[in-house]
């Protein structure tokens, strides 16, 4: 088992409201990632992180924002929450030193906008 | 850009048989693909990857195969058993050690 970690694990909220989607990991892994995963559809890299204070847009245009202010802490924020935000967000780590591209998940967060 | 595709969506198979998932890619130039699984309610988990400078690799159970001339990867799971059933995705690593996710295979195993 992995130890990265994400919070909510379900979460439905109103359109307009401000959210953030916690992800840790405990493995001391220097880059992080954000995907968003529509149901039975790939993984689109939103955002990923070389470090503390790196932050890099993915290939899929998100208008959430991250932070990585920690090595271990990578949360996701979006500002005013809409309809089409509602996927589930997939948070991974990896280490550098390690097996090239393997990237621990998450258990992920399914976000649901009303 | 990068594209990574599968050429089925859905695959069922006998508890016992073996599974073949396939998958398609586009960039002549990459050199490193892995294997994940997804079971539901979880993210996705490494299962084997291989390297351009080779054509097959073998873990437990499960074996890929890399046809450069087509660009074609493949998994191939032996004895196909009711735990094996998950969407399953190939994913290319590009130039930054970012991945490229196809369109995932879901697996069904019928006891």
């Amino acid at each position: 088992e992995a130890d990265i970690y994400q919070t909510p694990r379900y979460l439905v909220i109103g359109t307009g409201k401000k959210i953030t989607l916690e992800c840790s990991q405990t493995m001391g892994h220097d880059k992080m990632y954000w995907y968003q995963q529509d149901p039975g559809m790939e993984l689109h890299l939103i955002h990923y992180s070389y470090g503390v204070n790196s932050t890099e847009k993915g290939d899929l245009s998100s208008e959430s924002t991250v932070s990585r202010i920690r090595t271990e802490h990578f949360p996701l924020t979006l500002e005013s929450a809409r309809p089409s935000h509602t996927s589930q967000y997939l948070c991974a780590s990896s280490d550098e030193s390690g097996a090239e591209g393997e990237q621990y998940f998450g258990p992920g967060t399914r976000l649901t906008v009303t | 850009g990068e594209s990574v595709g599968l050429h089925l969506p859905t695959l069922s198979v006998q508890e016992g048989d073996n599974s073949i998932i396939n998958c398609a890619y586009s960039n002549s130039a990459s050199d490193y693909f892995i294997w994940y699984k997804q079971e539901s309610g979880k993210g996705p988990q490494f299962i084997i990857d291989i390297r351009s400078n080779m054509d097959k690799r073998q873990g437990q159970r499960v074996t890929v195969l890399l046809n450069k001339t087509v660009k074609h990867l493949s998994l191939q799971i032996a004895a196909t058993q009711p735990g094996d059933s998950a969407v399953y995705f190939c994913a290319e690593v590009n130039w930054a050690n970012n991945l490229f996710f196809g369109t995932g295979t879901r697996l069904t195993v019928i006891p």
